[in-house]
């Protein structure tokens, strides 16, 4: 059974400009979620899809948006990106998300850097 | 008080030892807790959820106590492929019948030969 899957790898921006980040969820999972992980930090949360809707959200400015297509897929997009905006992000996907037990499995990440 | 927090090592162990994390969370009513593994520069993979009290996977066990909001990953018989950063995950309600994973800061295990 495929994982979660993520593209591009790495991605290279220039301040100022946006970054689209995308996601395939595993087969049957319906929620897809988004963090971030700077070095030297923690995964912090960004975004939490379901169904289509946005479920949740962490603490990040409205310049980090996104969607979710009718085939689960998802998409990040980072505007007028900062250098602080330079880390892995990281997709995850689970069953229905509103249970608390389900289980988060991650892809890859993209890799952005901001010069 | 962090939310979720973890000591961050690093535990440098040799190869048969027995390492244990522990993993203190703010909030109680969380529900359920996950170890995740994160190997350098890797996305994190799941290694264990944790329910009620605890459970076994082979040389890893974790206990978790609601009393104490605590929670504790044991790693027997330590294996050089068991070296990577062990992160501490609470699913923590945010409102509205949602939940949000929210994940500590990781302790590293280095498994010396």
């Amino acid at each position: 059974e495929a994982g979660v899957t993520q593209s591009p790898t790495h991605l290279i921006k220039t301040r100022g400009q946006q970054a689209t980040l995308r996601c395939s969820p595993i087969s049957g999972h319906t929620s897809v979620y988004w963090y971030q992980q700077a070095l030297g930090l923690g995964l912090q949360f960004l975004l939490w899809y379901d169904e289509g809707e946005e479920r949740n959200r962490g603490n990040f400015p409205p310049r980090f948006s996104g969607r979710q297509f009718p085939n689960y897929s998802s998409e990040l997009n980072v505007n007028a990106l900062e250098l602080e905006d330079s880390a892995l992000y990281l997709c995850a996907s689970s069953l229905r998300g509103m249970s608390s037990y389900n289980e988060q499995f991650f892809g890859p990440g993209t890799r952005l850097t901001v010069l | 008080r962090k939310e979720v927090e973890q000591d961050p090592g690093p535990f440098n162990v040799p190869e048969g030892a027995t390492v244990a994390f522990n993993c203190t969370y703010s909030n109680s009513a969380s529900q359920s807790f996950f170890w995740y593994r994160q190997d350098c520069r890797k996305e994190p993979k799941l290694l264990m959820s944790v329910y009620s009290s605890g459970n076994e996977d082979g040389r890893f066990t974790a206990q978790l106590n609601r009393a104490s909001q605590y929670i504790s990953l044991l790693i027997r018989d330590s294996k050089l492929s068991d070296s990577a950063t062990y992160l501490c995950v609470v699913n923590f309600p945010s409102g509205a019948g949602s939940y949000q994973l929210t994940f500590g800061k990781g302790t590293k295990l280095s498994v010396i030969p």
